[in-house]
């Protein structure tokens, strides 16, 4: 199985600040790397799918990306609406795992 | 527009079986997989394994195979998830989602609401 870790697991941001969430994974893999976000009590949302499409509806201050095996997902000018939990997942080998989550707080 | 609506919380005792379903709508049923992933209480998102409604070919991750049994009923467009002898462990929210294409080998791009199992 292909692993995922992410990084920081938690970050604390204020409202206008710009955050970068990591995703690595265990070995290399194509493109479909998705991020979700999870508010609590709530089902994930899909944000980016195949590493950087974004999702219809999901505003463009979410911008996903690549380098090698570290994927990113960066929210520029964080809104209130954004504080929540944000999870990457890969389905290019045959479990389609997802990483352990990033939250992100309210300074 | 596309819909999944799942069944409702459901409690039970261990040694129980349970069924819970995944009812959709709003999109050529038998063209999409439908996957399944648990949330244990404060924990992340699990990959549990992926259904194909037009042949029920199923995919499980090795930590859920033998453990559950996905089937579906194309007649009213529904996926369900099945436990012949539930454990105390198998307390979560589960949710069902529909990947977004017909390879298998894509994301999810709609969810159920979750349905809460507690044993």
């Amino acid at each position: 199985d292909i692993q995922l870790t992410q990084s920081p697991s938690f970050v604390s941001a204020s409202v206008g600040d710009s955050v970068t969430i990591n995703c690595r994974a265990s070995q290399a893999i194509s493109n479909w790397i998705a991020w979700y976000q999870q508010k609590p009590g709530k089902a994930p949302k899909l944000l980016i799918y195949a590493t950087s499409s974004l999702q219809n509806g999901v505003p463009s201050r979410f911008r996903g990306g690549r380098s090698g095996t570290e994927f990113t997902l960066t929210i520029s000018s964080l809104q209130p609406e954004d504080f929540a939990t944000y999870y990457c997942q890969q389905a290019n080998s045959l479990s389609h795992t997802f990483g352990p989550g990033t939250k992100v707080d309210i300074k | 527009d596309v819909h999944l609506v799942q069944s409702g919380v459901e409690v039970r005792k261990p040694g129980e079986s349970l069924k819970i379903s995944c009812k959709t709508s709003g999109y050529p049923f038998s063209s999409y997989w439908i996957g399944w992933v648990r949330q244990m209480p404060g924990k992340g998102l699990e990959w549990m394994g992926i259904i194909y409604p037009g042949d029920s070919n199923s995919k499980y991750s090795p930590s859920f195979q033998g453990q559950v049994t996905f089937s579906v009923d194309k007649s009213i467009n529904t996926a369900y998830m099945e436990w012949g002898s539930l454990k105390a462990s198998d307390t979560a929210m589960y949710y069902c989602a529909r990947q977004m294409g017909g390879t298998g080998w894509e994301n999810f791009d709609y969810w159920g609401q979750g349905t809460l199992v507690t044993v």
